[in-house]
């Protein structure tokens, strides 16, 4: 198995640009996690996912913040208008149904805001 | 609230000698699961071990070893023989249960250790 997939690994915009961050969740997972982390903070839960409908997304900063899971093979989390403050280190993770306890995670995607 | 507590911003370690990285959590539940992740330069978050809280037995992973005190609420990880290879941050992160919803991961603040050769 290839692994929970994330992309881009660098992204770089300037301050009012949209930005989209991809994952891919290990086929078969049916819950899908977003994680910041950031030095002020350290590592957040955003939102999640069960078998692609949000169930948690109390971690979301604002509005300018969404999150989206068309299927059960891709999420994306956008930011519009992105801030300098939204630079970070932005973790997808995927875990199964019964075993919570086993949540892998990607890569993640530095997220560099100008 | 599920808090979890990583008193040690930093360590340092001789290459071969023993280490420990201690972890304190807050948490009404009486089961759920507790975890160290180790994030290397490369961010990538890895899992070193896993404890499920109804287990009284320690969890081990070859070199990696815990000394979880579930009075206590503590949850330290050991590491033998430290190599070059285990340089990196280390997370504690608590799984809540039922109440606090089991899928919701809690992370301490991290622990960067130092392997000197």
């Amino acid at each position: 198995d290839a692994g929970v997939i994330q992309s881009p690994r660098h992204e770089v915009t300037e301050m009012g640009q949209e930005v989209t961050l991809r994952c891919k969740p290990i086929s078969g997972h049916d819950y899908l996690f977003w994680y910041r982390q950031t030095m002020m903070r350290g590592l957040e839960l955003l939102i999640y996912f069960n078998n692609n409908v949000p169930i948690d997304d109390s971690g979301m900063p604002e509005d300018r913040f969404s999150a989206k899971m068309p299927n059960a093979s891709f999420s994306t989390l956008k930011i519009q208008p992105s801030e300098p403050r939204d630079s970070a280190v932005y973790f997808c993770a995927s875990s199964s149904q019964g075993r919570p306890d086993e949540q892998y995670f990607g890569p993640g995607t530095r997220l560099t805001v100008t | 609230a599920q808090t979890v507590t990583q008193s040690q911003p930093e360590m340092s370690v001789q290459e071969a000698e023993t280490v420990t990285l201690s972890c304190t959590y807050d948490t009404s539940e009486s089961n759920y699961y507790l975890f160290w992740y180790k994030q290397p330069p490369s961010r990538q978050m890895i899992l070193v071990i896993r404890q499920e809280a109804y287990k009284q037995q320690n969890a081990t992973e070859n070199r990696f070893s815990v000394n979880f005190q579930k009075a206590a609420k503590s949850f330290s990880l050991k590491i033998s023989d430290s190599q070059l290879g285990d340089t990196a941050m280390y997370f504690c992160a608590h799984l809540g249960g039922l109440r606090y919803n089991f899928n919701k991961f809690y992370f301490g603040s991290g622990t960067k250790l130092n392997v000197k050769p």
